[in-house]
């Protein structure tokens, strides 16, 4: 299947500080990126769609100016935690949708911890 | 907004048996429903997926069956073998491409 990739694996930061995780396509264009965030045992809770080019749609509950989200290429989407705290740390995934059908691949996630 | 239920929460089988796991949904509007698994810390990895268009899909060991009147879907996996030991997810979306809404989970454990 298609690749996707993600960076950094794992981070660790102090409270209060900014981490920002990048996805990428491989070997793919994509117009549309989904941020997921997953908690130990939990299932995955979409954040946002980034989309290229314009603006991100976050939602509900989703801060947007605490999760900040820049698609400035058809192959890379960032998302910047910023003034991270302890209930931040988390699994955060990346998908991206494939083909003519749309298949939505996965990165491998960051898992984020702040202490 | 979309929701999706999913049960049971934990499966567990012998190996040789089958397993059922099943999900509604509450969007009349979703039109495809993957299903994931996903081994402890790594990424989902798609199984198998099904359109609207279609009421069943097989492939080799894995099944999914769904029924739009009653907005739900179920994946069966017959023959399980301990490698299907994981935890599996079932979403839905308005079309491919689009934002997954996933459920819950399933742990399934395949014993030998």
């Amino acid at each position: 299947g298609a690749v996707v990739s993600q960076h950094p694996s794992r981070v660790i930061c102090k409270s209060g500080t900014s981490v920002k995780i990048e996805c990428r396509s491989l070997d793919f264009q994509a117009t549309t990126m989904f941020w997921y965030r997953q908690f130990p045992k939990q299932s995955l809770m979409l954040m946002a769609t980034s989309n290229e080019g314009s603006k991100a749609t976050y939602e509900q509950g989703v801060e947007k100016d605490k999760f900040l989200i820049n698609h400035a290429s058809l192959t890379l989407s960032t998302l910047t935690v910023t003034s991270a705290h302890p209930e931040d740390s988390s699994f955060y995934i990346c998908s991206a949708g494939q083909g003519a059908r749309k298949t939505q691949y996965f990165g491998p996630g960051t898992r984020l911890l702040v202490l | 907004g979309e929701n999706v239920e999913q049960h049971p929460s934990t499966l567990s089988v012998q190996e040789g048996d089958s397993a059922v796991i099943k999900c509604t949904y509450s969007d009349s509007a979703s039109n495809y429903f993957p299903w994931y698994k996903q081994e402890l810390g790594k990424r989902p990895q798609l199984i198998i997926d099904i359109r609207s268009n279609v009421g069943e899909k097989k492939d080799q060991r894995i099944a999914v069956t769904l029924n739009k009147t009653a907005k739900h879907f179920s994946l069966h996996i017959t023959e399980t073998q301990p490698e299907d030991s994981a935890v599996y997810f079932c979403a839905a979306s308005r079309q491919a491409g689009t934002a997954l809404i996933f459920g819950k989970g399933t742990t399934l454990s395949v014993s030998s």
